[in-house]
């Protein structure tokens, strides 16, 4: 069974920064692109960075980018997103995603909370 | 960057109803669109993919259609579990939402 559990959220300071990562089980990780998106509460999902098999590729939201880093670990099933910078309107539930070539996004883990607030 | 306009944003329908949702991409994303449903609390669920494509275990009351710019989504016998919100997501560049449907039990 594929699952996929975030975790590394929680209350932040603007400017501080957080690490959040996702453990991923039930399919062979390090042969999936693999993808962060997050809900800001009472609104719509946007994406937010992804990352390739051997991380060779890397993609940013205009709104992370130069604040945000994605990373994997493929011999410990592992995603990561390094959060700087923090802003309230990083305010949101990050979800990590898998992407299967045929279907786009299928799988999503539960989620994590990140709150930015002084 | 591909915008994703969806329509309508809140429907409510009785048990039994047939639902409509749709979704316009402001370019060419040929068959590239995939339809979610997200309950409160709960994290996006895949149902159709591919445009037109049910995913493995979605009840066959759901189903898609459309290419290039132009989606449909429509639930044939609208049931009281599918209550939720519905996002169309182009993954033809990268990834774009639509707005989100919610919809209600009239």
């Amino acid at each position: 069974e594929v699952q996929l559990v975030e975790s590394g959220g929680g209350l932040v300071r603007p400017g501080g920064s957080l690490r959040l990562a996702c453990a991923a089980s039930g399919f062979s990780f390090n042969t999936y692109t693999m993808t962060w998106f997050r809900q800001a509460p009472g609104k719509g999902l946007q994406w937010v960075s992804s990352i390739s098999r051997s991380s060779s590729d890397i993609n940013y939201a205009d709104s992370v980018k130069g604040r945000f880093t994605i990373s994997r670990d493929n011999a410990i099933n592992s995603l990561y997103l390094q959060m700087n910078s923090l802003r309230a309107e990083d305010t949101a539930v990050y979800y990590c995603a898998r992407r299967v070539p045929t279907k786009g996004i299928d799988y999503w883990g539960l989620g994590t909370l990140v709150t930015v607030s002084s | 960057d591909i915008q994703m306009t969806q329509s309508p944003s809140s429907l409510s329908a009785s048990v039994g109803d047939r639902v409509t949702i749709t979704c316009q991409a402001s370019q060419d994303i040929s068959t590239f669109l995939n339809w979610f449903q997200q309950k409160p609390g709960k994290a996006p669920k895949l149902l159709i993919y591919d445009a037109s494509k049910l995913e493995t275990g979605v009840p066959s009351r759901f189903s898609g259609s459309g290419s290039g710019t132009y989606f449909t989504f429509t639930i044939t016998s609208l049931q009281p579990e599918d209550i939720a919100t519905y996002y169309c997501q182009q993954h033809y560049i990268l990834y774009n939402f639509g707005q989100g449907t919610k919809l209600e039990i009239k």
